[in-house]
């Protein structure tokens, strides 16, 4: 499965965008980009996912570069209740089996006053 | 908005007792996962099914572990002789399908803490 490499932490002021970065040199032509999050304890939370093209939902924004080797999450007006450890992932297509998810170590998302 | 349930929320065990974790899945999802995250540690994949039987396992699920659908709605998991290092939290998750652009939706786990 391709890499992934995020900064451990940011912060980010409440109201503001914020800006979670995530390289990904090593992906494949077919292989998508996901991002999760975990507040606390709790169960991992789909976010949004994407393959080439730019992807927005109500939770989120997703920019892929055009090289797909960089890619970055978009919570357009950060909130306290945002705070958490956000993972970006690398999903090979089906290869036959269930698709697992690889979890790294994430970026610990702050969100202050 | 459907969602993964899992129970119980916390399971307290002795060592070398059998476990059962349950799951029930998004109704309409056929791909179904676990998933396990040691306290302060990354989250792991355990193992995956499909149509009654296993797609793929990790290192982590040996024998002590097996996976059931024992209806049309429950998924469980079973540690058959529990260790102090299985303490961890489980999570349950599920999909549509198999592919790379159906996403895996997560219950909110089972904290597991074997004495």
């Amino acid at each position: 499965d391709a890499k992934t490499t995020q900064p451990p932490s940011m912060d980010c002021a409440e109201g503001r965008a914020a800006n979670l970065p995530c390289n990904h040199s090593t992906i494949s032509g077919n292989e998508y980009v996901y991002w999760y999050r975990q507040i606390h304890s709790q169960g991992p939370q789909y976010i949004i996912h994407g393959l080439k093209n730019n992807e927005t939902n109500e939770m989120a924004s997703l920019i892929i570069t055009e090289d797909r080797k960089s890619s970055t999450l978009i919570l357009p007006h950060a909130t306290l209740r945002d705070t958490a450890v956000y993972y970006c992932i690398v999903r090979p297509p089906y290869t036959g089996t269930a698709s697992k998810l690889t979890f790294g170590t994430g970026t610990r998302l702050q969100v202050t006053l | 908005e459907p969602e993964v349930t899992q129970t119980p929320s916390h399971q307290v065990t002795q060592m070398g007792q059998e476990v059962i974790l349950r799951c029930v899945p998004i109704s309409n999802h056929l791909y179904f996962y676990w998933y396990r995250q040691i306290l302060g540690q990354k989250v792991e994949f355990l193992v995956s099914f499909y149509n009654n039987e296993i797609s793929e396992k990790s290192e982590i699920f040996d024998d002590q572990f097996s996976v059931e659908r024992p209806d049309g709605s429950n998924f469980t998991l079973k540690i058959r002789s529990t260790k102090l290092e299985d303490s961890a939290m489980y999570f349950c998750a599920s999909s549509e399908a198999g592919v790379g652009n159906q996403p895996q939706h997560f219950g909110d786990g089972t904290r597991l803490s074997i004495l």
